[in-house]
């Protein structure tokens, strides 16, 4: 069975630009988690939903962040404009249900915004 | 805030030898824990998870946990080369009706022959 899957794998882009990125959850899997990675803060939940509807966007980092789960096998993580804080790897991840232990990551897409 | 605390490392072990790393969490409330091993360049993968106090073990890995002290360690036996990796410790917040988990920066292992 295929994973969590992730497009694009690496994106460079220029500060200002809008930036979409893009998830498949594993098939059947009805939660989904957008997380950012970096050196400095470590690995952070951005938003998560749960059969398609947001249930916590409170790592959000600001307005500039957005997301949307339009159906059960489809997410995007959108940022506008973006700048070169924003710099890091974004995976998203796909669960059973809410529970951790059914978790699986994606590759991740990783970002560098000049 | 919730915070969740490791060393960052590096733990150097040598083959064969106990590698121990350890987490600590400020929730006091916290009920569920677990450890991620990331290799450099891909995703986290999760290896073990704990909710009740005491030990629980997998083959070479076992984890503890001591909610008194707000404590869960990893300690996997017999360490290999393979097992270079960096480890993330995660806590589980089931507030607000989810399940949302908060991770370490995580503890880089490095095991040498």
């Amino acid at each position: 069975d295929a994973g969590v899957i992730q497009s694009p794998r690496h994106e460079v882009t220029e500060m200002g630009q809008e930036v979409t990125l893009r998830c498949k959850p594993i098939s059947g899997h009805n939660s989904l988690f957008w997380y950012r990675q970096t050196m400095m803060r470590g690995l952070e939940l951005l938003i998560y939903f749960n059969n398609n509807v947001p249930i916590d966007d409170s790592g959000m980092p600001e307005d500039r962040f957005s997301a949307k789960m339009p159906n059960a096998s489809f997410s995007t993580l959108k940022i506008q404009p973006s700048e070169p804080r924003d710099s890091a790897v974004y995976f998203c991840a796909s669960s059973l249900g809410l529970s951790p232990e059914t978790q699986y990551f994606g590759p991740g897409t990783r970002l560098l915004v000049l | 805030q919730k915070e969740v605390e490791q060393n960052s490392g590096p733990l150097s072990v040598p083959e064969g030898a106990i590698a121990s790393l350890n987490c600590t969490y400020s929730d006091r409330g916290s009920q569920s824990f677990f450890w991620y091993r990331q290799y450099s360049g891909k995703s986290p993968e999760l290896i073990m998870f704990i909710y009740s106090n005491g030990d629980k073990e997998d083959g070479r890995f076992t984890a503890q946990l001591n909610k008194a002290s707000q404590y869960v360690s990893l300690l996997i036996r017999d360490s290999q080369p393979s097992d270079s990796a960096t480890y993330l410790c995660a806590v589980g917040d089931v507030t607000g009706g989810g399940n949302k988990l908060t991770f370490g920066t995580g503890t880089q292992l490095k095991v040498e022959l």
